[in-house]
C-alpha cells in the first residue's frame, strides 16, 4: 500500500524556536493535510492543501504542497509550549476515494 | 464551533463479543468516516461512507466490520465478534466536500 515518510519522527525545540517537519511520497496526492494529536483525543485538522505549489498558512503555521505533489512540509514559528503534540500528514489521491493516508507523525516537544 | 462526538469515550469487551461505536457527525455533513489508532502508531483508514453506502473500504475492515447510518444523525460502526488485536483507538470522521475531514475525539477499545 502507499506510504508516507514523515520525517523526524521527534523534536526537542526551545520555546521560541521554528520548527519544520515534512512527508514524502512515491506517488501523487491531490490533497495534503496536516494534524496535530494531542494525548487521549483525535487528530485536529491545522491546514489543508489543494494545489501544488500552494504555500497556505494558519497564524503561526505554514505549509506547502510540493510542485511534484509527493511531498510537503510544515514550518511552526516561534514555537511555544502549548505547541507540544504529534503532527501528522496526511494524503489523499481523490475525493471518491475518501481515505486519508496518514504519516507515522513528528512527536514535537518544547522545552519552556 | 460544530464538533464530531463519540461514544462511548472506552468501551472494555471480551473476545468475541459484539461492540458497536457510536459517531455523531457534524450535521451538515456528507461524508463520514472510520479510521483506527493503535496505540503508538499511525491512523489507519477503515472505511468512508456517502450517499448512504460504502465508497471505499481498507483491507482491515473484512467481514466482522460494518457501518451503518441508522437515522439523520447519527453514524455506527460495528465489530460482530471482537478479537483481541482490534483493541485500538476509533476514530470517526466527517467532511462537508470530502477534502477536509474533521474527527471525533475516540473511542478507546480494550478487548480482553
Amino acid at each position: 500500500g502507499q506510504q508516507l515518510n514523515q520525517s523526524p519522527q521527534s523534536m526537542f525545540i526551545q520555546e521560541g524556536e521554528d520548527v519544520s517537519m515534512n512527508c514524502t511520497s512515491s506517488s501523487i496526492f491531490n490533497t495534503w493535510l496536516w494534524y496535530k494529536q494531542e494525548p487521549g483525543e483525535g487528530p485536529v485538522l491545522l491546514i489543508a492543501l489543494y494545489k501544488a505549489g500552494e504555500l497556505t498558512s494558519n497564524g503561526r503555521l505554514t505549509a506547502q504542497f510540493g510542485i511534484t505533489r509527493k511531498d510537503s512540509f510544515l514550518n511552526i514559528s516561534a514555537s511555544i509550549p502549548s505547541d507540544v503534540g504529534i503532527y501528522f500528514c496526511a494524503g489523499q489521491r481523490e475525493r471518491s476515494q475518501g481515505n486519508l493516508i496518514f504519516g507515522k507523525g513528528t512527536k514535537l516537544s518544547v522545552k519552556p | 464551533e460544530p464538533e464530531v462526538t463519540q461514544t462511548p469515550s472506552h468501551q472494555v469487551t471480551q473476545m468475541g463479543q459484539e461492540v458497536i461505536l457510536r459517531c455523531v457527525p457534524i450535521s451538515n455533513h456528507l461524508y463520514f468516516y472510520w479510521y483506527r489508532q493503535i496505540l503508538g502508531q499511525k491512523v489507519e483508514f477503515l472505511v468512508s461512507f456517502y450517499n448512504n453506502e460504502i465508497s471505499e473500504k481498507s483491507e482491515i475492515f473484512d467481514d466482522q466490520f460494518s457501518v451503518e447510518r441508522p437515522d439523520g444523525s447519527n453514524f455506527t460502526l460495528k465489530i460482530r465478534s471482537t478479537k483481541l488485536e482490534d483493541s485500538a483507538m476509533y476514530f470517526c470522521a466527517s467532511s462537508g466536500d470530502g477534502y477536509e475531514q474533521y474527527f471525533g475525539p475516540g473511542t478507546r477499545l480494550t478487548v480482553t
